[in-house]
């Protein structure tokens, strides 16, 4: 009964470092979102993607990369991480059969950037 | 525009108290879904309820209800007798099309507080 999992939990990184923030469901649902919230700006749309091998820009999506390389798994990559993005990142996934069910979260991961 | 406003930044209530967390949308769609989540202190998102536009009907759950209203674009949310473990922050969302997919538009949040 995992639904959304995602790893790690926590990390601390020096500016400039990268990271992959890893995202997997065992729902078999087709749509995934990465978000970003940070204080007084609720959830901001990193990057979506409606299914495997297909991923679209969201609100702020500079300075990230994603991979869907299978319907399960959704990454979000920091090539080269800036203190600007210190925040808590969440992954979604969503079933598209009906296209307005609603959004399955993990837990988070708190990002902290030196 | 396609937006979600919550005006109400932070509320306090005392325990047994009712409170409603207010939400204003605008969109261009004429078929559109509300969503409402929320956010413990422990940090994970849960989903509350999903409303579609055309299904105007009060829903009530519990201690909670939602009241929609598409004259006024509100999709306001109503606990009664709080209690502590209402203290969250609750998101109001807005479900609109995004090319081949769906996304959310959302409130920047409400933060309750219940205080015993």
């Amino acid at each position: 009964n995992a639904g959304v999992t995602q790893t790690p939990k926590f990390q601390v990184l020096k500016t400039g470092q990268s990271m992959t923030l890893q995202c997997a469901q065992d729902m078999n649902h087709n749509s995934m979102y990465w978000y970003r919230q940070d204080p007084g700006m609720g959830l901001r749309l990193i990057y979506y993607s409606a299914s495997e091998g297909t991923t679209d820009k969201g609100e702020v999506p500079n300075g990230y990369n994603v991979s869907r390389l299978n319907k399960r798994e959704f990454s979000l990559r920091l090539e080269s991480a800036a203190p600007s993005q210190t925040s808590v990142y969440f992954c979604a996934s969503r079933p598209t059969g009906d296209s307005n069910q609603p959004q399955h979260f993990g837990d988070g991961t708190r990002l902290s950037i030196l | 525009a396609q937006k979600v406003t919550q005006a109400q930044t932070e509320i306090s209530v005392v325990e047994k108290e009712d409170v409603t967390l207010d939400c204003v949308y605008e969109t261009r769609d004429t078929t559109y879904y509300l969503f409402w989540y929320k956010q413990p202190p422990s940090g994970e998102l849960v989903f509350l309820i999903r409303r579609n536009s055309f299904d105007e009907q009060n829903e009530i759950s519990g201690r909670y209800s939602w009241n929609f209203q598409k004259s006024t674009s509100s999709f306001n949310f109503t606990i009664t007798a709080s209690q502590v473990v209402d203290s969250a922050v609750y998101f109001c969302a807005l479900s609109i099309n995004a090319g081949n997919n769906r996304k959310l538009i959302w409130g920047l949040g409400t933060s309750l507080a219940v205080n015993p």
